[in-house]
């Protein structure tokens, strides 16, 4: 069982260029999320979504771009690249349990670096 | 906007002391989660916590949802090396999670 798969896990960019993070998971979760990770920050949402078709902002959108086609695949897209977006980028799914509580299930992360 | 707040920011303890981190808020939350993160890694799920009071035990980590909802604390006895990682407390129950910043633990041998 593969869980969240996130695909590449190294990647340097050219300030101004685009790029699409790739994430796909297996367990047939309607949830969704996209997170990236600055040193001391902690995780910041970037976007979610809770089915196909259906997505949302988080807390730090601008620069990001999502889609939701299928239940299993979540991309993200940087267009126009800028250093700010050099982060550590993490894509997760979950599925409520029956408490209500949503437990997230995270891929192994994206290293981006902007130069 | 609801915010999480974890102390201390870092923790380095020698190999068999028992440590406390906390999770602070002004909200209530619904329910309250515990990862850990190792270098490299995605963070991964210890517990979740759901009722006002509420005491887990995993192991030699003790986790406990203060009554009122907005707070929590994860305690370790005899720290190992193993447990050397980041520390998140996540609040919620309808999506998305809140995340704090984290603790980084490290237990040194």
């Amino acid at each position: 069982n593969a869980g969240v798969t996130q695909t590449p896990k190294f990647r340097i960019l050219k300030i101004g260029q685009s790029m699409t993070l790739q994430c796909t998971q297996d367990m047939n979760h309607n949830y969704m999320y996209w997170y990236r990770q600055d040193p001391g920050m902690g995780l910041k949402l970037i976007y979610y979504s809770v089915g196909a078709g259906i997505t949302d902002k988080g807390e730090v959108p601008n620069g990001y771009n999502v889609s939701r086609s299928t239940t299993e695949d979540f991309p993200l897209r940087l267009e126009l690249a800028a250093p700010s977006q050099t982060s550590v980028y993490f894509c997760a799914s979950s599925s409520q349990t029956v408490s209500g509580a949503n437990v997230l299930t995270f891929g192994a992360g994206s290293r981006l670096t902007v130069l | 906007t609801q915010l999480l707040e974890q102390s201390p920011q870092f923790l380095s303890i020698q190999e068999g002391e028992n440590l406390t981190v906390y999770c602070n808020s002004s909200s209530v939350f619904s329910s309250l989660q515990w990862y850990r993160q190792e270098p490299g890694e995605g963070p991964v799920l210890l517990v979740t916590v759901v009722t006002g009071g509420e005491v887990k035990k995993l192991k030699r980590l003790t986790f406990q949802f203060g009554d009122a909802r907005k707070d929590s604390s994860l305690h370790i006895t005899a720290a190992q090396p193993g447990d050397t990682g980041l520390y998140l407390c996540a609040g919620g129950g309808n999506t998305p999670l809140v995340f704090g910043k984290g603790t980084r633990l490290s237990v040194i041998a």
